[in-house]
């Protein structure tokens, strides 16, 4: 079955430097999402991605943020200068319109 | 925007009997709820979905049903196992996004 990947599975880094988390939709799908869950909490919906921009975006989603299709395969977030509040499991999803599909998640712990 | 609520937070069940989880919405343009089932450490799992011009769904032993006047849905799970222990979330989606409910974590009891 196809499969939504997420690199890497963990990422540490210093407060105030730029992250990139990545990932790998399936490969017919249209919409791409990117999803938040600080630890015990639910899951956040951050931004979603049709057609090479951004279609809708939370308030999560600050100037800090941003998205991009380099390749027409990948998928990728950038968090610009992070910060302690911004540890938390990452989530790209993909879909057609309907049933969305997760990946397992990129855990980003800001130290 | 959207908020979806979801109840209980936990739930305990004895192995073999059933489990529900009940989910509400604010957005009545909200049209397509799904739900996600998340074991530890892994991303959420579709387990099952219903679209607004539908009622009813039912998988095996898992269930969906949708209220569009009361804005709520819910989920059934009959015959419950071991295997079904996870954190299970709802979702409505209005618009380019899903809006979570806050999961309930069911725990089946041997």
């Amino acid at each position: 079955e196809p499969e939504v990947t997420q690199t890497p599975s963990h990422q540490v880094t210093q407060m105030g430097q730029e992250v990139i988390l990545r990932c790998v939709p399936i490969s017919n799908h249209l919409y791409f999402y990117w999803y938040r869950q600080i630890l015990g909490q639910k899951v956040e919906f951050l931004v979603s991605f049709y057609n090479n921009e951004i279609s809708e975006k939370s308030e999560i989603f600050d100037d800090q943020f941003s998205v991009e299709r380099p390749d027409g395969s990948n998928f990728t977030l950038k968090i610009r200068s992070t910060k302690l509040e911004d540890s938390a499991m990452y989530f790209c999803a993909s879909g057609i319109n309907y049933g969305y599909t997760f990946g397992s998640g990129t855990r980003l712990t800001v130290v | 925007g959207e908020n979806v609520e979801q109840h209980p937070s936990t739930l305990s069940v004895q192995e073999g009997d059933s489990a529900v989880i009940k989910c509400t919405y604010s957005d009545s343009a909200s049209n397509y709820f799904p739900w996600y089932k998340q074991e530890l450490g892994k991303g959420p799992q579709l387990i099952i979905d219903i679209r607004s011009n539908v009622g009813e769904k039912k998988d095996q032993r898992i269930a969906v049903t949708l209220n569009k006047t009361a804005k709520h849905f819910s989920l059934h799970i009959t015959e419950t196992q071991p295997e079904d222990s996870a954190v299970y979330f709802c979702a409505a989606k209005s618009d380019y996004k899903l809006s979570f409910g806050a999961g309930t974590t069911v725990t089946v009891r041997a």
